[in-house]
């Protein structure tokens, strides 16, 4: 089955500058990955995705790309403020209108530092 | 629009007891997707339901089971509770082809 690893686990970032994330997955099936965003307390917050038909998707200041031959990808936030302090979770699934199953990586503890 | 809801939000049990958390999708979703999260583990899938039956399901013993309603809320259910079922329990919805939104969880504890 599909195994998604995500690194780093943790990074500090000074408040103004970028942040990468990144993560690599197994199974060249998979064609659907999003990001989220966990705040204490709170369930994952969809940020951003990407399909393995794009190699490349910007929202403002949160950038995804894709590198399906290396089967890795990443996310970029510049720009960053204390708000972006989170942790952030990759995941990869096979997408269509069947079923879905995301499966997803280890997580990333961000912390914007003011 | 309301977001996906779930109940309770905390939840305390004792080992061999069972639990039944619900979950509300988002109007008009009528996939759910239950997910638990631990810290040892991260977020692992548990269930997929589409239209009251189960599309798809991930590598959790029987004690984990699911339904899902006409109005396409749904139910887990956990027997037998184990300490090792201590979590945050999530629920997803989605519409069609579009991305998952998650609810808050429930987070149990068991002693």
């Amino acid at each position: 089955g599909e195994n998604v690893e995500q690194h780093p686990s943790t990074l500090s970032v000074q408040e103004g500058d970028s942040a990468v994330i990144k993560c690599t997955y197994s199974d060249s099936a998979s064609n659907y990955f999003p990001w989220y965003k966990q705040e204490l307390g709170k369930g994952p917050q969809l940020i951003i995705d990407i399909r393995s038909n794009v190699g490349e998707k910007k929202d403002q200041r949160i950038a995804v790309t894709l590198n399906k031959t290396a089967k890795h990808f990443s996310l970029h936030i510049t720009e960053t403020q204390p708000e972006d302090s989170a942790v952030y979770f990759c995941a990869a699934s096979p997408f269509g209108q069947g079923a879905q199953k995301l499966v997803f990586g280890q997580g990333t503890r961000l912390t914007i530092n003011p | 629009k309301a977001g996906v809801t779930q109940t309770p939000r905390y939840l305390i049990k004792t080992r061999g007891q069972q639990v039944t958390l619900s979950c509300s999708p988002i109007s008009g979703h009528r996939s759910v997707s239950w997910y638990q999260q631990t810290p040892g583990q991260g977020l692992q899938f548990l269930f997929e339901y589409f239209s009251e039956t189960q599309r798809n399901k991930g590598n959790f013993p029987g004690r984990f089971s699911g339904r899902q309603f006409s109005n396409s809320r749904s139910e887990m259910n956990v027997s037998t509770l184990e300490l090792g079922d201590s979590a945050l329990y999530l629920c997803a919805s989605k519409r069609g082809v579009h991305e998952q939104f998650f609810g808050p969880g429930t987070r149990l504890t068991v002693l």
